[in-house]
């Protein structure tokens, strides 16, 4: 069975410093990766996401993610963090079945930037 | 804006009373898809249609839960008898068609927040 997990509940970090999200996933089969971002009562907005090809994925609002196959990782990084990045965060993989797939997601990271 | 909308983004209930959430996704998407996100959680998947017909549903959903897509266009969710343990915020996602998009790809709506007293 799949399974996706996001080692830390909460990251502060400091305005303009980096950061850095982890992520694990399990799986027997090839999957597709994905990083969600929801802002405070508000739905999910895709920020970037695995399907093949280059291991390093750019996104929006300056993130991007490296696909790591060995070690089963899909880390969340920015080189520089803003205020406006507080939200949370959910690392996720969809699941392949029948003719649709299913998103099975981490249970989140909260970032929370200080000024 | 076409993307996916949910209404009411906010629903306060008393316990056993029955409420009904709509989403509407985005105009061109076949495939709908409901989660359910409990605090400090991460989404779960609830169920999924493909035009009008319920293709999956979750252990999660138990026998209170039922959701339609009569023409395949919107869905609704019906809780009977509600629970405290319902409170939660319940999110649509819709995406295109095999032929016309990735099927992976899914597109969330804002979410109807549910909170059973």
């Amino acid at each position: 069975a799949q399974s996706v997990t996001q080692l830390d509940s909460q990251v502060p970090v400091f305005e303009e410093a980096p950061v850095e999200l982890r992520c694990n996933y399990s799986s027997s089969v090839s999957v597709y990766l994905f990083w969600y971002v929801q802002y405070p009562n508000q739905g999910l907005q895709l920020l970037l996401k695995y399907l093949s090809g280059s291991t390093l994925v750019k996104g929006i609002n300056g993130f991007e993610a490296e696909f790591n196959k060995s070690q089963t990782s899909f880390h969340l990084r920015k080189p520089s963090v803003h205020i406006s990045d507080t939200a949370e965060y959910f690392c996720a993989v969809s699941v392949l079945y029948s003719s649709a797939s299913k998103i099975i997601f981490g249970s989140g990271t909260r970032l929370s930037i200080r000024p | 804006d076409t993307g996916v909308s949910q209404d009411p983004r906010h629903k306060i209930t008393k316990r056993g009373q029955n409420v009904t959430f709509r989403c509407d996704p985005i105009s061109e998407h076949n495939r709908l898809y409901w989660y359910r996100q409990t605090l400090g959680q991460g989404p779960e998947f609830l169920t999924y249609f493909q035009n009008e017909a319920q293709l999956e549903k979750s252990r999660l959903l138990s026998d209170r839960f039922s959701a339609e897509r009569p023409k395949g266009s919107f869905s609704t969710l019906e809780i009977q008898r509600t629970e405290q343990g319902d409170s939660a915020m319940y999110l649509c996602a819709s995406s295109p068609p095999a032929l016309t998009g990735p099927s992976y790809e899914q597109y969330f709506g804002p979410g109807t927040r549910l909170t059973v007293t």
